[in-house]
C-alpha cells in the first residue's frame, strides 16, 4: 500500500515549457485535490476532484489545468510554464470531502527558469 | 470559510508539553476543526480532529471550548523529531480546507 504516489519529484522547466505532473493513489478515495506551496508559506488549493468524473478550481487555479483520469489518478498540466509557478506540488486523496482527513504524497519540486 | 490565527513560531525542549493554540472566531456550526503536522520536504501529515471538547489519540490531544472560538493542540513530551510545521484548519475539509502559514515548533535537546 503506497499511498498517495507522484512523478516526477524534481522538475526544471524554461519559461514557456509545458509539463504534466502525475499523481496516483491506492486508497480507493473518491477525492482528489492538487496544492502548491511556495518558500516559508501555506498550502494554496489549485484544482481539486470530488469524484471521478469531475474536477473543479480551487483558490488559484490559473495557469493550471487537470485530469481525472481514472479513480486513481489525477495529473496536473502546466500549458506555458512561467517563473512564478516555481513552487512545490503536493497531489493529495481523502475518501471523501466532508471531514475526512487527506492523504498527501510526497511533493514535486518545481523550477521555472 | 473560518480565517484562524496561530502563532509563527515556538520554541521548546525535549521532554516538555507542548500547547499550540488557535483562534477562529467565525467558525460556523458544521466546521471541524483539523490538525496536521509537515515536515521539510513532506507532505503534510493528518495528526487530529475534532468538534468540540477534548479529543486524544496516540499523538495528540486536542482542546476544544464550549464557545469553539478557539482550539489548543497538545503534544506531550515531545522530542527533536517532533520539529516541525502545524497547521490547524476549520472547515468542512476537502475543497474548503484552507491551510495557513502554520506554526514552525523548534524542539530543542
Amino acid at each position: 500500500n503506497a499511498g498517495v504516489t507522484q512523478t516526477p519529484k524534481f522538475q526544471v522547466l524554461k519559461t514557456g515549457q509545458s509539463m504534466t505532473l502525475q499523481c496516483a493513489q491506492d486508497m480507493n478515495h473518491n477525492s482528489m485535490y492538487w496544492y502548491r506551496q511556495d518558500p516559508g508559506m501555506g498550502l494554496r488549493l489549485i484544482y481539486y476532484s470530488a469524484s471521478e468524473g469531475t474536477t473543479d478550481k480551487g483558490e488559484v487555479p490559473n495557469g493550471y489545468n487537470v485530469s481525472r483520469l481514472n479513480k486513481r489518478e489525477f495529473s496536473l498540466r502546466l500549458e506555458s510554464a512561467a517563473p512564478s509557478q516555481t513552487s512545490v506540488y503536493f497531489c493529495a486523496s481523502s475518501e471523501a470531502q466532508v471531514g475526512d482527513e487527506q492523504y498527501f504524497g510526497p511533493g514535486t519540486r518545481l523550477t521555472v527558469t | 470559510l473560518a480565517k484562524t490565527t496561530q502563532p509563527i513560531s515556538m520554541d521548546s525542549y525535549e521532554g516538555q508539553e507542548v500547547n499550540i493554540t488557535c483562534s477562529h472566531n467565525n467558525i460556523a456550526t458544521n466546521d471541524y476543526i483539523t490538525w496536521y503536522q509537515q515536515f521539510p520536504s513532506q507532505g503534510p501529515r493528518f495528526i487530529i480532529q475534532g468538534y468540540k471538547t477534548k479529543v486524544t489519540n496516540e499523538v495528540a490531544s486536542l482542546f476544544i471550548p464550549a464557545d469553539r472560538k478557539s482550539s489548543t493542540l497538545s503534544l506531550p513530551r515531545v522530542s527533536l523529531s517532533d520539529t516541525a510545521v502545524y497547521y490547524c484548519l476549520v472547515g468542512t475539509g476537502g475543497f474548503k480546507t484552507i491551510f495557513g502559514a502554520g506554526t514552525r515548533l523548534f524542539v530543542k535537546a
